[in-house]
């Protein structure tokens, strides 16, 4: 079974200052991690995923991910904050012959002037 | 544009009333997904479907009905069974591939029901 823990439901940072949220993955088998955001009242968007190979992801809006297998983490970091990036973030993982992903229960960042 | 249409944006009901959900999409996608989102639970599956005329239960089925006759489509009926549907609604599609990814979900912009 796979699991995801993300570590704190809110986080605040001022603008301009580093962005790091917090997803670790339980998985028996090579993982797929994905970091999913979500504006309110909207859908949700990919941000970035790790497949196979190089381990630190790029994604959109200057966000990048780094897989570390030995931590099993997929933190997600951005160096300077917007306004814009307020948003509910989502971690999920999937693999293992399932298609189907396993989200983690989402990280809001709020950002501050 | 390619995508996925959730329609409506907002929808009311009283308890007691069936309602349905629907979502559309035009990406071609073989799976298709129903989670229902509460806050600070994140996203639970509720129904989704690999193929037409095929569904599974997901984490949470229990007073929800699906149907999948066409491969653009994938109804959510909320029915008076549901103790709790006030809730935000996000239906998602994305490629099947054999061994199960790695392949992202896509997903429609969401309905709000509340049901008072």
């Amino acid at each position: 079974a796979q699991s995801v823990t993300q570590l704190g439901s809110h986080v605040s940072v001022s603008e301009g200052a580093l962005v790091l949220l917090r997803c670790n993955y339980s998985s028996s088998v090579p993982p797929y991690l994905f970091w999913y955001v979500q504006y309110p009242n909207q859908g949700l968007q990919l941000l970035l995923k790790y497949t196979t190979g190089a381990t630190l992801v790029k994604g959109i809006n200057g966000f990048e991910a780094e897989f570390k297998k030995s931590e099993t983490s997929f933190h997600l970091t951005k160096p300077s904050a917007h306004m814009s990036d307020a948003a509910e973030y989502f971690c999920a993982v999937s693999g293992g012959g399932s298609y189907i992903p396993t989200f983690g229960r989402g990280t809001s960042l709020i950002v501050h002037p | 544009d390619g995508g996925i249409t959730q329609s409506p944006k907002y929808l009311f009901r009283k308890e007691g009333q069936n309602v349905t959900l629907s979502c559309e999409q035009n990406l071609n996608h073989d799976a298709m997904y129903w989670y229902r989102q509460d806050p600070g639970q994140g996203l639970r599956l509720i129904y989704y479907s690999q193929i037409v005329n095929d569904f599974q239960k997901g984490d949470i089925a229990e007073g929800y009905s699906v149907s999948r006759e066409k491969k653009e489509s994938f109804p959510l009926t909320v029915t008076s069974a549901q103790k709790n549907p006030t809730a935000f609604y996000l239906c998602a599609s994305s490629i099947v591939g054999k061994a199960g990814g790695p392949y992202e979900q896509y997903f429609g912009p969401g309905t709000r029901l509340t049901v008072t």
